[in-house]
């Protein structure tokens, strides 16, 4: 089974301070993903990643940026954390497309900004 | 991105069939329709994706009418286990790799 791997179950941080959120797959998947999950808003796409030191900005990139140094982490950084970044943070990885099949999903980084 | 349309919340009991109906009125040719499953304090799980007419696997059928248009995700017998959010998805099999997710579908089983 694919294993996507969240560093953090939960964090609290302050605001102003610089968050680094890791994520690492272990099935070679060249896609990786970071999401915001907010209650009554669904998931909303951060970044995404289709290749090695490749980054695209996803339907909400303001105030984080993104780091894929090697092929199996992607970490997600908030330069500079503020209270309306506190959320739940996923991170998906996948092999293609494929339309939609096949995207495995870590557990979340609960994100507590004060 | 088609957008899907889906209820909000449905309840149900332990044995009892459910079936959640999503619209994607905008579908294009080259999309597919995948549907999630999200238990509290996870991340989401693929169930299921189909094409057109019928497709079932251990968990779940999806059923897909020839224009498309629609799609119903069918539960046989739920169980208190089967209690989560469902999303239904459009994505493509080419060039785009975001996948859209809506508020989904809250499904409650009760005993």
């Amino acid at each position: 089974d694919v294993k996507v791997t969240q560093s953090s179950r939960y964090l609290v941080k302050r605001t102003g301070e610089k968050v680094f959120l890791e994520c690492v797959q272990d099935m070679d998947h060249e896609n990786m993903f970071w999401y915001r999950q907010d209650p009554g808003l669904g998931l909303r796409l951060i970044y995404f990643s289709y290749d090695v030191k490749m980054k695209e900005k996803g339907d909400i990139p303001e105030g984080y940026s993104v780091s894929r140094e090697k092929k199996e982490r992607f970490s997600l950084i908030l330069e500079s954390a503020s209270t309306n970044q506190t959320s739940m943070y996923l991170c998906a990885s996948s092999s293609g497309p494929q339309g939609g099949y096949g995207y495995t999903f870590g557990s979340g980084t609960r994100l507590t900004v004060v | 991105l088609a957008k899907t349309t889906q209820p909000i919340s449905m309840d149900s009991y332990e044995g009892q069939e459910v079936n959640i109906t999503c619209s994607h009125n905008n579908i294009a040719t080259n999309d597919y329709i995948t549907w999630y499953q999200q238990f509290p304090s996870q991340g989401p799980r693929f169930i299921i994706q189909g094409y057109k007419t019928k497709v079932t696997n251990e968990v779940a059928s999806l059923f897909i009418p020839a224009d498309r248009k629609s799609s119903t995700l069918s539960l046989p017998r739920v169980s208190l286990s089967d209690t989560a959010v469902y999303y239904c998805l459009v994505a493509r099999t080419s060039n785009d790799y975001k996948l859209s997710f809506g508020a989904g579908t809250t499904v409650t089983v009760r005993a």
